[in-house]
Protein backbone atom coordinates (compact mmCIF):
# COMPACT_ATOMS: atom_id res chain seq x y z
CA UNK A 1 0.00 0.00 0.00
CA UNK A 2 1.53 3.58 -0.98
CA UNK A 3 1.01 6.11 1.61
CA UNK A 4 2.05 9.64 2.05
CA UNK A 5 2.67 11.97 5.25
CA UNK A 6 2.56 15.50 6.00
CA UNK A 7 3.38 15.70 9.74
CA UNK A 8 2.65 19.63 10.09
CA UNK A 9 -0.83 20.80 9.48
CA UNK A 10 0.04 24.58 9.78
CA UNK A 11 3.49 25.96 9.13
CA UNK A 12 3.46 29.99 9.80
CA UNK A 13 6.73 31.44 9.11
CA UNK A 14 8.17 35.13 8.16
CA UNK A 15 8.78 36.98 4.96
CA UNK A 16 12.23 36.16 3.93
CA UNK A 17 12.43 33.22 6.37
CA UNK A 18 13.56 29.69 4.97
CA UNK A 19 10.70 27.10 4.43
CA UNK A 20 10.82 23.51 4.51
CA UNK A 21 7.12 21.61 4.12
CA UNK A 22 7.99 18.08 5.09
CA UNK A 23 6.85 14.29 3.40
CA UNK A 24 7.61 11.38 3.87
CA UNK A 25 6.02 8.43 2.02
CA UNK A 26 5.90 4.77 1.83
CA UNK A 27 5.87 2.87 -1.51
CA UNK A 28 7.39 -0.49 -2.73
CA UNK A 29 8.48 0.29 -5.38
CA UNK A 30 9.89 3.66 -7.30
CA UNK A 31 7.54 6.17 -6.84
CA UNK A 32 6.87 9.41 -8.65
CA UNK A 33 6.39 12.31 -6.45
CA UNK A 34 4.68 15.39 -6.59
CA UNK A 35 3.86 18.71 -5.02
CA UNK A 36 0.54 20.33 -5.72
CA UNK A 37 -0.79 23.43 -4.20
CA UNK A 38 -3.85 25.36 -3.60
CA UNK A 39 -3.68 29.36 -3.24
CA UNK A 40 -6.77 30.80 -1.49
CA UNK A 41 -10.19 30.13 -4.06
CA UNK A 42 -8.06 28.84 -6.92
CA UNK A 43 -8.19 25.15 -8.27
CA UNK A 44 -5.13 22.96 -7.36
CA UNK A 45 -2.07 22.84 -9.54
CA UNK A 46 0.95 20.91 -10.20
CA UNK A 47 3.92 22.98 -8.13
CA UNK A 48 6.65 20.31 -8.96
CA UNK A 49 7.28 16.69 -9.68
CA UNK A 50 10.41 14.75 -8.79
CA UNK A 51 11.87 13.94 -11.91
CA UNK A 52 11.88 17.07 -13.56
CA UNK A 53 14.17 18.33 -10.89
CA UNK A 54 13.03 22.17 -11.49
CA UNK A 55 13.45 24.80 -9.34
CA UNK A 56 9.49 26.43 -9.78
CA UNK A 57 8.53 29.99 -7.90
CA UNK A 58 11.91 29.74 -5.84
CA UNK A 59 11.09 25.90 -4.49
CA UNK A 60 12.76 22.96 -4.66
CA UNK A 61 12.52 19.24 -3.39
CA UNK A 62 15.00 16.44 -3.52
CA UNK A 63 13.47 12.95 -4.00
CA UNK A 64 15.58 11.26 -0.95
CA UNK A 65 15.21 7.44 -1.22
CA UNK A 66 16.98 6.59 1.93
CA UNK A 67 14.92 8.43 4.01
CA UNK A 68 11.58 8.33 1.86
CA UNK A 69 11.40 11.98 2.01
CA UNK A 70 10.32 14.47 -0.45
CA UNK A 71 10.42 17.85 1.43
CA UNK A 72 9.83 21.14 -0.41
CA UNK A 73 12.03 23.63 0.41
CA UNK A 74 12.35 27.72 -0.31
CA UNK A 75 15.76 29.77 1.11
CA UNK A 76 13.27 32.84 1.42
CA UNK A 77 9.60 32.99 2.22
CA UNK A 78 7.12 35.25 -0.01
CA UNK A 79 3.87 36.46 1.29
CA UNK A 80 2.48 35.04 -1.86
CA UNK A 81 3.43 31.77 -0.87
CA UNK A 82 0.84 31.26 1.34
CA UNK A 83 -0.98 28.77 0.63
CA UNK A 84 -2.16 24.76 0.99
CA UNK A 85 0.74 22.40 -0.07
CA UNK A 86 -0.13 18.95 -1.22
CA UNK A 87 2.91 16.42 -1.55
CA UNK A 88 1.48 13.15 -4.00
CA UNK A 89 2.90 9.72 -4.98
CA UNK A 90 2.23 7.90 -8.09
CA UNK A 91 3.21 4.82 -8.28
CA UNK A 92 3.96 2.73 -11.35
CA UNK A 93 1.59 1.06 -13.32
CA UNK A 94 -1.26 1.95 -11.61
CA UNK A 95 -3.13 4.30 -14.07
CA UNK A 96 -2.00 8.00 -12.66
CA UNK A 97 -3.43 7.21 -9.50
CA UNK A 98 -2.23 9.97 -6.47
CA UNK A 99 -2.10 9.37 -3.61
CA UNK A 100 -1.69 12.55 -1.59
CA UNK A 101 -0.80 13.34 2.32
CA UNK A 102 -3.08 15.47 4.42
CA UNK A 103 -1.50 18.46 3.04
CA UNK A 104 0.29 22.04 4.98
CA UNK A 105 -1.28 25.18 5.12
CA UNK A 106 1.72 27.73 4.71
CA UNK A 107 1.18 31.01 6.49
CA UNK A 108 3.66 33.66 5.20
CA UNK A 109 3.25 37.10 7.94
CA UNK A 110 4.63 40.22 7.35
CA UNK B 1 -4.44 25.40 -21.66
CA UNK B 2 -5.95 22.66 -20.82
CA UNK B 3 -9.65 22.89 -19.38
CA UNK B 4 -11.23 21.53 -16.46
CA UNK B 5 -14.45 22.29 -16.07
CA UNK B 6 -17.07 21.10 -13.22
CA UNK B 7 -20.67 22.01 -14.08
CA UNK B 8 -21.74 23.65 -9.97
CA UNK B 9 -19.20 24.86 -7.67
CA UNK B 10 -22.05 25.08 -5.17
CA UNK B 11 -24.32 22.68 -4.77
CA UNK B 12 -26.94 21.62 -1.48
CA UNK B 13 -28.71 18.99 -1.13
CA UNK B 14 -31.34 17.48 1.11
CA UNK B 15 -30.35 13.38 2.29
CA UNK B 16 -31.67 10.82 0.43
CA UNK B 17 -31.85 12.89 -2.87
CA UNK B 18 -29.82 11.39 -5.62
CA UNK B 19 -27.31 13.82 -7.07
CA UNK B 20 -24.79 14.37 -10.53
CA UNK B 21 -21.42 15.85 -10.34
CA UNK B 22 -20.47 16.24 -13.86
CA UNK B 23 -16.76 17.10 -15.08
CA UNK B 24 -15.74 17.67 -18.44
CA UNK B 25 -12.17 18.25 -19.92
CA UNK B 26 -11.23 19.42 -23.37
CA UNK B 27 -7.57 18.06 -23.44
CA UNK B 28 -8.28 14.42 -24.92
CA UNK B 29 -7.14 12.86 -21.96
CA UNK B 30 -7.91 9.33 -21.36
CA UNK B 31 -7.68 9.65 -17.60
CA UNK B 32 -9.90 10.90 -15.14
CA UNK B 33 -10.77 10.97 -11.17
CA UNK B 34 -13.01 12.19 -8.79
CA UNK B 35 -11.18 13.39 -5.17
CA UNK B 36 -13.34 14.68 -2.40
CA UNK B 37 -11.04 17.21 -0.77
CA UNK B 38 -11.86 17.31 3.73
CA UNK B 39 -9.99 19.47 5.93
CA UNK B 40 -7.43 17.44 7.55
CA UNK B 41 -7.69 14.18 5.47
CA UNK B 42 -6.14 15.90 2.43
CA UNK B 43 -7.73 14.45 -1.33
CA UNK B 44 -8.73 11.07 -1.60
CA UNK B 45 -9.57 9.27 -4.38
CA UNK B 46 -13.25 7.95 -5.18
CA UNK B 47 -12.99 6.54 -8.63
CA UNK B 48 -11.23 6.74 -11.69
CA UNK B 49 -11.44 5.68 -15.26
CA UNK B 50 -8.97 4.97 -18.18
CA UNK B 51 -11.57 4.83 -21.32
CA UNK B 52 -14.33 5.27 -21.83
CA UNK B 53 -17.10 3.07 -19.95
CA UNK B 54 -14.33 1.88 -18.19
CA UNK B 55 -14.36 2.45 -14.22
CA UNK B 56 -12.37 1.57 -11.14
CA UNK B 57 -12.41 1.81 -7.18
CA UNK B 58 -10.40 4.40 -6.04
CA UNK B 59 -10.10 4.36 -1.79
CA UNK B 60 -13.63 5.56 -0.79
CA UNK B 61 -15.82 4.54 -3.36
CA UNK B 62 -18.80 3.46 -0.64
CA UNK B 63 -22.01 5.60 -1.28
CA UNK B 64 -20.82 6.78 -5.10
CA UNK B 65 -20.74 5.55 -8.54
CA UNK B 66 -19.55 6.63 -11.59
CA UNK B 67 -20.17 6.82 -15.43
CA UNK B 68 -17.85 7.40 -18.43
CA UNK B 69 -20.23 7.34 -21.85
CA UNK B 70 -17.94 9.71 -23.32
CA UNK B 71 -13.99 10.49 -22.95
CA UNK B 72 -14.36 14.25 -22.08
CA UNK B 73 -16.63 13.66 -19.82
CA UNK B 74 -16.69 12.22 -16.14
CA UNK B 75 -19.88 11.79 -14.05
CA UNK B 76 -20.18 11.04 -10.27
CA UNK B 77 -23.33 9.78 -8.64
CA UNK B 78 -24.30 9.83 -5.12
CA UNK B 79 -27.17 7.44 -5.17
CA UNK B 80 -28.63 8.58 -2.32
CA UNK B 81 -26.85 11.69 -0.50
CA UNK B 82 -26.37 11.50 3.13
CA UNK B 83 -24.56 14.15 5.50
CA UNK B 84 -21.74 12.78 5.45
CA UNK B 85 -20.64 13.26 1.84
CA UNK B 86 -21.12 17.30 2.52
CA UNK B 87 -17.75 17.92 0.80
CA UNK B 88 -15.52 19.81 -1.78
CA UNK B 89 -15.61 17.06 -4.84
CA UNK B 90 -12.72 17.83 -6.93
CA UNK B 91 -12.56 16.31 -10.85
CA UNK B 92 -8.83 15.70 -12.36
CA UNK B 93 -7.86 14.25 -15.71
CA UNK B 94 -4.17 13.70 -17.16
CA UNK B 95 -3.00 11.49 -20.19
CA UNK B 96 -1.62 7.86 -19.80
CA UNK B 97 1.66 8.78 -20.38
CA UNK B 98 2.37 10.16 -16.66
CA UNK B 99 2.66 13.51 -15.80
CA UNK B 100 0.50 16.44 -14.58
CA UNK B 101 -3.04 16.20 -13.07
CA UNK B 102 -5.28 19.02 -14.38
CA UNK B 103 -7.68 20.12 -11.34
CA UNK B 104 -10.89 21.46 -12.26
CA UNK B 105 -12.45 24.22 -9.79
CA UNK B 106 -13.98 22.13 -7.55
CA UNK B 107 -18.21 21.45 -6.54
CA UNK B 108 -19.16 22.46 -2.62
CA UNK B 109 -21.22 20.16 -1.77
CA UNK B 110 -23.67 20.47 1.36
CA UNK B 111 -26.27 17.86 2.27
CA UNK B 112 -28.40 18.73 4.90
Amino acid sequence: AQRVTQPEKLLSVFKGAPVELKCNYSYSGSPELFWYVQYSRQRLQLLLRHISRESIKGFTADLNKGETSFHLKKPFAQEEDSAMYYCALSGRGGGNKLTFGTGTQLKVEL
Amino acid sequence: DVKVTQSSRYLVKRTGEKVFLECVQDMDHENMFWYRQDPGLGLRLIYFSYDVKMKEKGDIPEGYSVSREKKERFSLILESASTNQTSMYLCASIVPSGGEQFFGPGTRLTVL
